[in-house]
């Protein structure tokens, strides 16, 4: 089973508001990852969790804040999000080298 | 710093037929990892296939297959028999050895598969 599951599928919140995206594995993988994708562009790294420590941060605003709260889930908590940041938000888990994608958030900020 | 570099933006291919789609990478690491994923519309990305830098056989899964040539730094993939359901867009992906979390992709190739 390489089942990473997402909630929620599509999410539109606006500029003020504060929004929580879930992701859930249950494969005993101790790394997990947060990827923003845009239209018709690759998925961007943003944060890498491993054994439930943020061991990468590319650089992402402030307004973006993950959690790992133990080691199957990760939240990614957003607030203040400008419209630039309508996306397809994507979290991925790994044992060894490959990483496991669940379906994605898709998010519109209006 | 490592790069991933797929020149086709866009294929086609008659169903029954196989098809490469290609990807160029650029690394200083001795030992790193080439992917390939599968992102139909839904959105979701699929793991395809995995070839290990010190691999010595070309790695194959089903249908897909993944022609790695080192010296050339190609990493190119092959699907046979291609499928309606094939269509999609298509990522080449690499982690390095220094941050084996750490993966990037290029910038995708969407094929589409005719009947």
């Amino acid at each position: 089973d390489t089942e990473v599951t997402q909630t929620p599928k599509h999410l539109v919140m606006g500029m003020t508001n504060k929004k929580s995206l879930k992701c859930e594995q249950h494969m005993g993988h101790r790394a997990m990852y947060w990827y923003k994708q845009k239209a018709k562009k690759p998925p961007e790294l943003m944060f890498v969790y491993s054994y439930e420590k943020l061991s990468i941060n590319e650089s992402v605003p402030s307004r973006f804040s993950p959690e790992c709260p133990n080691s199957s889930l990760l939240n990614l908590h957003l607030h203040a999000l400008q419209p630039e940041d309508s996306a397809l938000y994507l979290c991925a888990s790994s044992l060894g080298d490959t990483q496991y994608f669940g379906p994605g958030t898709r998010l519109t900020v209006l | 710093a490592q790069k991933i570099t797929q020149t086709q933006p866009g294929m086609f291919v008659q169903e029954k037929e196989a098809v490469t789609l290609d990807c160029t990478y650029d690394t200083s690491d001795q030992s790193y990892g080439l992917f390939w994923y599968k992102q139909p519309s839904s959105g979701e990305m699929i793991f395809l296939i995995y070839q290990g830098s010190y691999d010595e056989q070309n790695a194959t899964e089903g249908r897909y297959s993944l022609n790695f040539q080192k010296a050339r730094k190609s990493a190119n993939l092959v699907i046979s028999a291609s499928q309606l359901g094939d269509s999609a867009m298509y990522f080449c992906a690499m982690r390095g050895s220094y941050n084996n979390n750490d993966m990037r992709f290029g910038a995708g190739t969407r094929l589409t598969v005719k009947p």
